[in-house]
């Protein structure tokens, strides 16, 4: 079974800050990291796949990184707005062959509140 | 071009009634998965499709979920007698493979179900 967990719960940050948040996973079983974006009253919207250990991907302001090893992937936002403003959620799934390939765990999400 | 379409968008019933959920995914896409979030918890995976085969139904918290995929295309959750702990936002998604196969998955917008 994949435990996907994220920290921190919940984050406040001013415009223009810079912030990062963390995804754990067991290093052992994984195939790939998803990174999504779940804004109030819309549908959750993927950011990045990966799957490669020392992945690097960026989108804008946005990039991330994963580190296969040791189980964990960093999401950084450069210059916060107030439209990040959002819950962002890392979800694996494991390999193929294994319990968890064909579907994603999630973690239970960083909330990010951007304040102008 | 159309995204993943989820019908009805808000849905309430009395406990003890059956409902219907239905998911139209991306055309093409041959992965189909249904998630749900209840109040104050994570995305939680009910079940995946490949075609119209689940390989994976694990996350049914009981006998009274079922779902089905005909035609590689349209999905059906369908919750018997339902309970007040059911009461959640269920969420759809398609991807073009499954999640292992490095695929971001495309999410609908969502049935709010409320069991009174």
């Amino acid at each position: 079974i994949l435990n996907v967990e994220q920290s921190p719960q919940s984050l406040h940050v001013q415009e223009g800050d810079s912030t990062n948040f963390t995804c754990s996973f067991p290093s052992s079983n994984f195939y790939a990291l998803h990174w999504y974006r779940w804004e109030t009253a819309k549908s959750p919207e993927a950011l990045f796949v990966m799957t490669l250990n020392g992945d690097e991907k960026k989108k804008g302001r946005i990039s991330a990184t994963l580190n296969t090893k040791e189980g964990y992937s960093y999401l950084y936002i450069k210059g916060s707005q107030p439209e990040d403003s959002a819950t962002y959620l890392c979800a694996g799934s494991g390999n193929a062959g294994g319990t968890s390939y064909g579907k994603l765990t999630f973690g239970q999400g960083t909330i990010l509140t951007v304040h102008p | 071009g159309a995204g993943v379409s989820q019908s009805p968008s808000n849905k309430v019933t009395e406990k003890g009634k059956d409902v219907e959920l239905r998911c139209d995914p991306i055309s093409g896409h041959t992965a189909l998965y249904w998630y749900r979030q209840s109040l104050g918890q994570g995305l939680e995976f009910l079940i995946y499709f490949q075609g119209n085969s689940a390989p994976d139904k694990s996350g049914l918290p009981s006998d009274r979920f079922s779902a089905e995929r005909t035609g590689g295309s349209v999905s059906t959750l369908t919750i018997q007698r339902t309970q007040q702990e059911d009461s959640a936002v269920y969420l759809c998604a398609s991807s073009l493979g499954p999640a292992g196969d490095y695929n971001e998955q495309f999410f609908g917008p969502g049935t709010r179900l409320t069991v009174l």
